[in-house]
């Protein structure tokens, strides 16, 4: 079975400093990976995702992630942290099974920037 | 292209007492997703459409809840005899294909009191 662990329910980060957020996964399989941002009372607006091309993967909002199999990672970066970054992240798993694509999230980090 | 809706925002009901969610995906989409979100935790599956057709359930979902698609548009998510355990976030997503980015709606949030 997939899983995914996002270490470090919370992170926190002063105004233009880097942003690390650390993901996890266990997959049997190739997986697909995915940074999902949610904004209070919103839902999830996709980051940015792996499927199995480059390994260093370029979102939205400046944000990046990197693929390392032989560490079963996919952290989150952003060189310069904004106070709009403030938000809910979910790191997701998934393999396609026969026809569709079933997301397992992590439980989630809360990143909150300081001026 | 207005994106994934959400009927209603928030629900507030009596245990025992029957709620229905409604999810309307982006127009061209002809997958959908609901899934439920506790305090404090990710999204987690719990069933899937192709078209009109549910071809996934999770064991999350319990013999009270039921969804539907009838004509492979909007969906409805149906939960009889509310119980506390079902306050959460009911989300809905809508894919284009099989391997496309799931878009997600705003959310439905149930509290059952």
């Amino acid at each position: 079975a997939q899983s995914v662990t996002q270490l470090g329910s919370h992170v926190s980060v002063s105004e233009g400093a880097l942003v690390l957020l650390r993901c996890n996964y266990s997959s049997s399989v190739p997986p697909y990976l995915f940074w999902y941002v949610q904004y209070p009372n919103q839902g999830l607006q996709l980051l940015l995702k792996y499927t199995s091309a480059a390994t260093l993967v370029k979102g939205i909002n400046g944000f990046e992630a990197e693929f390392k199999k032989s560490e079963t990672s996919f952290h989150l970066t952003k060189p310069s942290a904004h106070m709009s970054d403030a938000a809910e992240y979910f790191c997701a798993v998934s393999e396609v099974n026969t026809g569709f694509q079933k997301l397992v999230f992590g439980t989630g980090t809360r990143l909150l920037v300081s001026p | 292209d207005t994106g994934v809706s959400q009927d209603p925002r928030h629900k507030i009901t009596k245990r025992g007492q029957n709620v229905t969610f409604r999810c309307d995906p982006i127009s061209e989409h002809n997958r959908l997703y609901w899934y439920r979100q506790t305090l404090g935790q990710g999204p987690e599956f719990l069933t899937y459409f192709q078209n009109e057709a549910q071809l996934e359930k999770s064991r999350l979902l319990s013999d009270r809840f039921s969804a539907e698609r009838p004509k492979g548009s909007f969906s409805t998510l149906e939960i009889q005899r509310t119980e506390q355990g079902d306050s959460a976030m009911y989300l809905c997503a809508s894919s284009l294909g099989a391997v496309d980015t799931q878009y997600f709606g705003p959310g439905t949030r149930l509290t059952v009191l």
